[in-house]
């Protein structure tokens, strides 16, 4: 099983700051099937992006993806106030499908 | 537009039973892999399964073999999870999300239903 982890746990910023955050997997996984949600209190998430840097439909250009093997990034460029919320990686292939813990990003 | 329709909230007994619905509108409901993934509260995702709408063959998450059991209704475009033997650590928000690319299990999670809180307690 392909174990994900991310940092920070929190992430302290103001609007219009940059957020870098981290995922890490467990053994060097295909970055085609690696993927970042956002999640509000009260809601489902969203695909934010899919393959490690493809944004999914909708998703604004400040929002991007990279990384590969094990080490995996989500850059926010300048955050708007809609943005702060709770942030997973996911790798979608495989049995079982997993998800990393998640990094909040909150208003500094 | 794309619509993952759950049913409503459940409160069960511990060794209960308990069944979901996801209703999916505005798409070749045949064409899309269905997962169920949960959410504990305050916690983060653990997958369940993953149902293929089209030949119903199912994967299910080792965690949960034995206890869920997920079908689908093609003529009303709906999957179901029944997930059984409930303890208090089943106490969760479950999510139907469909996988993005047709024809296959391993996409990314694009829609998700708006969940259903089922609440295990005695």
């Amino acid at each position: 099983e392909i174990v994900l982890t991310q940092s920070p746990g929190t992430l302290s910023l103001s609007p219009g700051e940059r957020a870098t955050l981290s995922c890490r997997a467990s053994q060097s996984i295909s970055s085609s099937y690696l993927a970042w949600y956002q999640q509000k209190p009260g809601q489902a998430p969203r695909l934010l992006i899919y393959g490690a840097s493809s944004r999914a439909t909708g998703i604004p250009d400040r929002f991007s993806g990279s990384g590969s093997g094990t080490d995996f990034t989500l850059t926010i460029s300048r955050l708007e106030p809609e943005d702060f919320a709770m942030f997973y990686c996911q790798y979608y292939t495989g049995s079982p499908l997993t998800f990393g813990g998640g990094t909040k990003v909150e208003i500094k | 537009q794309v619509q993952l329709m759950q049913s409503g909230a459940e409160v069960k007994k511990p060794g209960a039973s308990v069944k979901v619905s996801c209703k999916a509108s505005g798409y070749t409901f045949t064409a899309y892999y269905m997962n169920w993934v949960r959410q504990a509260p305050g916690q983060g995702f653990e997958w369940m399964g993953i149902v293929n709408p089209n030949s119903g063959s199912i994967s299910y998450a080792r965690k949960f073999r034995g206890r869920v059991t997920m079908t689908r209704d093609t003529s009303t475009r709906t999957v179901f999870m029944e997930l059984s033997t409930l303890t208090s650590e089943d106490t969760a928000i479950y999510y139907c999300a469909r996988s993005g690319n047709p024809g296959v299990g391993n996409g990314p999670k694009d829609y998700w239903g708006q969940g259903t809180l089922v609440t295990v307690s005695s």
